[in-house]
């Protein structure tokens, strides 16, 4: 149980477009989701929290136009990239969350962008 | 600021020994600790979780919880080359009303020589 899927896993794109990424609970449905990010060697760096149908409380120093995100159901949260630059190429990884299971965070497997 | 600690390694352990893996923190209010393992290039999974002072078993797993010393460690028995992998202390400070947010620390690189 308590599994966490994201799409894709990993991403190319040129600098300037914008990406998506998904992040579903298969077996579990969120109250809350969490987006990290995590640069080469260093630990995980808490972007943002999301609980549904609700906006997202950003971290001190994350963009919040930038990084935008969408926790439309119980089972899915967003996050998409606008614009992206070089230096926005990181593994971004969420995580979800339910009082069910005493608000214990799952991982999903990670999104690895890289931005050209 | 709220922070977790814990000693970067590399611990190297030889294949069968104890790994003792250890993490301090500074929110005496914190209620929930979890233990993380992270390979390289993968996210990171669950291992343990912890809530009251004590030990808590689960194979060859033990966390160790210390609330008075804000203390909270780790033991692997029979350490396996498989454990190989970043270790990350995590502790939930309960944040804003919502009940799961964690402050990792930086973790803890093992590696277990066969």
């Amino acid at each position: 149980g308590a599994v966490v899927s994201q799409h894709p896993s990993w991403v190319i794109c040129k600098s300037g477009t914008s990406v998506k990424i998904e992040c579903r609970s298969l077996d579990f449905q969120a109250t809350t989701m969490f987006w990290y990010r995590q640069f080469p060697k260093q630990s995980l760096m808490l972007m943002a929290t999301s609980n549904e149908g609700s906006k997202a409380t950003y971290e001190q120093g994350v963009e919040k136009d930038k990084f935008l995100i969408n926790h439309a159901s119980l089972t899915l949260s967003t996050l998409t990239v606008t614009s992206a630059h070089p230096e926005d190429s990181s593994f971004y990884i969420c995580s979800a969350a339910t009082s069910t299971l005493q608000e214990t965070q799952y991982f999903g497997p990670g999104t690895r962008l890289l931005v050209l | 600021q709220k922070e977790v600690e814990q000693n970067s390694g590399p611990l190297s352990v030889p294949e069968g020994a104890i790994a003792s893996l250890n993490c301090t923190y500074s929110d005496r209010g914190s209620q929930s600790f979890f233990w993380y393992r992270q390979y390289s290039g993968k996210s990171p999974e669950l291992i343990m979780s912890i809530y009251s002072n004590g030990d808590k078993e689960d194979g060859r797993f033990t966390a160790q919880l210390n609330k008075a010393s804000q203390y909270v460690s780790l033991l692997i028995r029979d350490s396996q080359p498989s454990d190989s992998a970043t270790y990350l202390c995590a502790v939930n400070i309960g944040r804003g009303g919502s009940q799961g947010n964690l402050i990792f620390g930086k973790g803890t690189k093992l590696s277990v020589k066969p």
